[in-house]
């Protein structure tokens, strides 16, 4: 059965540096998801992304995070300069209409 | 109010039995509804969705759903120890995004 992948499984990363979390949905979903889940809390949109461009972001998604789709298959959400608050699970989610299925996760440590 | 509301639980049930997880939202947009398990440090598993009133069942478990009154539940038959688990309720407001809002979750935990 198809599934999402997230690469790294867990990044640790210095508060001001940059990273990128890269995603493969699966192949044939039109819409792309970026979630979060900060430890012992809920889960937290933080952008759609459809037809190459954003579709909604919340208020979270300021202008240090930014998404891309590079070639076909990949997905990636781009963190500019990290903060300390931005440690989470950040989860990758694609849907080929209404149902959202998620990746394995990718667990950001910034220190 | 919150936008997605859920008792946090620990709801303790014993194996065999039915667990009842229940979930009301405010946002009267919401279209469709769909329930997600997360196991401890795992992501969301999709395990149901529901999209107009009434009660849809797949296997062991039932969703039902009431626009009218914001609420929608989750039943859990001849409930499982690797049932355990938290589960996520999550209403989607159609169009635009398709953004789906989380409530904190119930843990459920099913005893022998």
């Amino acid at each position: 059965e198809p599934e999402v992948t997230q690469t790294p499984s867990h990044q640790v990363t210095q508060m001001g540096q940059e990273v990128i979390l890269r995603c493969v949905p699966i192949s044939n979903h039109l819409y792309f998801y970026w979630y979060r889940q900060i430890l012992g809390q809920k889960v937290e949109f933080l952008v759609s992304f459809y037809n190459n461009e954003i579709s909604e972001k919340s208020e979270i998604f300021d202008d240090q995070f930014s998404v891309e789709r590079p070639d076909g298959s990949n997905f990636t959400l781009k963190i500019r300069s990290t903060k300390l608050e931005d440690s989470a699970m950040y989860f990758c989610a694609s849907s080929p209409a209404a149902e959202q299925y998620f990746g394995p996760g990718t667990r950001l440590t910034v220190t | 109010q919150k936008e997605v509301e859920q008792n946090s639980g620990p709801l303790s049930v014993p194996e065999g039995a039915i667990a009842s997880l229940n979930c009301t939202y405010s946002d009267r947009g919401s279209q469709s509804f769909f329930w997600y398990r997360q196991y401890s440090g795992k992501s969301p598993e999709l395990i149901m969705s529901i999209y107009s009133n009434g009660d849809k069942e797949d296997g062991r478990f039932t969703a039902q759903l009431n626009k009218a009154s914001q609420y929608v539940s989750l039943l859990i038959r001849d409930s499982q120890p690797s049932d355990s688990a938290t589960y996520l309720c999550a209403p989607e407001r159609t169009g635009g995004g398709n953004k789906l809002t989380f409530g904190t979750g119930t843990q459920l935990k099913v005893e022998l």
